[in-house]
């Protein structure tokens, strides 16, 4: 298996809401990211986390928490967002945060109204 | 600080061969990474470069000049499934930032 799986494809929320989303690997990787996807733009890296613990937070607004329960899942909980934070969120993971290749998951579209 | 330039955009023949550059400055350089990107989807990985040197890999090659802080991706015999973005991406070991991205390249092929 070396599929990094992000659910849902698609959310749209309120500027009221709460919502997560959640992400999973099952390739023994300890470190998992996640990138923000602006439209024609690169990701942009939000969140690292390493064995389970928060290491890099780059200075994204605590309206976005991210959560990593155990080594194989990694959430994203979302609460009063603004109509701007509406891009592609991408989760990913590494076999350790100073490993090479990091896999990709598909992504979940967000739109906030 | 950190800086990676690529070309916005690139037109090129199917068939033919395209070089895609990436120039970079950054601290406690390790590798460099290129990600193709078809829109709407993840960015996938295509190569990984830490020594100088063209790493071949069928029709994608790539290249690394540490001194010179050059990379570029060749793309040899353009299909039309090629047009995408190319996302050339350095990886750091020092800092807070594991790996940057560059803006990417947008490439369509024509017939």
């Amino acid at each position: 298996d070396t599929e990094v799986t992000q659910t849902p494809k698609h959310l749209v929320m309120g500027m009221t809401n709460k919502k997560s989303l959640k992400c999973e690997q099952h390739m023994g990787h300890r470190a998992m990211y996640w990138y923000k996807q602006k439209a024609k733009k690169p990701p942009e890296l939000m969140f690292v986390y390493s064995y389970e613990k928060l290491s890099i937070n780059e200075s994204v607004p605590s309206r976005f928490s991210p959560e990593c329960p155990n080594s194989s899942l990694l959430n994203l909980h979302l609460h009063a967002l603004q109509p701007e934070d509406s891009a592609l969120y991408l989760c990913a993971s590494s076999q350790h945060r100073d490993s090479t290749e990091a896999f990709f998951g598909q992504g979940t579209r967000l739109t906030v109204v | 600080g950190q800086n990676i330039d690529q070309p916005t955009e690139m037109t090129a023949t199917e068939g033919a061969i395209v070089q895609i550059n990436c120039t970079y400055q950054t601290s406690g350089f390790n590798g460099l990474f290129w990600y193709q990107q078809h829109a709407g989807e993840a960015p996938t990985f295509l190569s990984y470069n830490v020594l100088d040197g063209l790493e071949e890999k069928g029709r994608f090659s790539s290249f690394l000049s540490r001194s010179k802080g050059y990379s570029y991706l060749l793309l040899k015999e353009l299909q039309m499934k090629d047009s995408a973005s190319y996302l050339c991406a350095v990886e750091r070991n020092s800092g807070n930032t594991p790996l940057v991205f560059g803006k990417g390249t947008r490439l369509s092929v024509i017939a």
